[in-house]
């Protein structure tokens, strides 16, 4: 089955502080990959995936993740965080052998002091 | 706007009473799944359907039932035989099997307390 690891799961930084949040799956095989944000009181939407080609990808906010086939790793960066990116963060990932059931990390929590 | 709704918002039981969460969706996706939400635990999936008249049980099923008689619509059954129901639940969706680089979309959960 498959699973997903996000490491830290507390994180406090000051404003312009660069982020990176680590997050590694077990599959062998072809995957997608997803990190998903909820910022206090809203639902979880999506930041950016992976499923092909480049593997450093970008997303909303200036958000940017690298997928590393190696290390079985999409590892999650910011150069700047801001004070609004203050949320919870996940990584998920989809997988054929899991059905494509989209399996979720336990989560960081980001909290960015202005 | 197409999207997933949850209802209600907030939802108070008392121990031993059965109680229902609604999800509807109107983005014609196939894959409908439930999830909870507790802090520190990430999000551990109760149910997942693929198709109508179908629907698989996730990681963490008992205690909890559903039905998946319309596309648009899974409701998630607690039951009183779900020990620790106290959480957030999170209905999503999805286009489906062979759509694997798609996203899941979220409704905006439902806070059940059970008191």
């Amino acid at each position: 089955a498959q699973s997903v690891s996000q490491h830290n799961h507390h994180v406090i930084l000051s404003e312009a502080a660069s982020l990176e949040l680590g997050c590694n799956y077990s599959y062998g095989g072809t995957v997608n990959l997803f990190w998903y944000v909820q910022y206090p009181g809203q639902h979880l939407q999506l930041l950016l995936k992976y499923f092909s080609g480049d593997p450093l990808v970008k997303g909303i906010k200036g958000f940017e993740a690298e997928f590393i086939k190696s290390k079985f790793s999409f590892n999650l960066r910011k150069p700047s965080v801001q004070w609004s990116d203050t949320a919870e963060y996940f990584c998920a990932v989809n997988a054929p052998g899991g059905s494509y059931i989209p399996t979720f990390g336990r989560g960081t929590s980001l909290i960015v002091h202005p | 706007d197409g999207g997933i709704t949850q209802s209600p918002k907030y939802l108070f039981r008392k121990e031993g009473q059965n109680v229902t969460l609604s999800c509807e969706q109107n983005l014609n996706h196939d894959a409908m799944y439930w999830y909870r939400q507790d802090p520190g635990q990430g999000l551990r999936l109760i149910y997942y359907s693929q198709i109508v008249n179908d629907f698989q049980k996730g990681d963490i099923a008992e205690g909890y039932s559903v039905s998946r008689e319309k596309k648009e619509s899974f409701p998630l059954t607690v039951t009183s035989a779900q020990k620790n129901p106290t959480a957030f639940y999170l209905c999503a969706s999805s286009p489906g099997t062979g759509f694997g680089d798609a996203e899941a979309f979220f409704g905006q959960g439902t806070r059940l307390t059970v008191v």
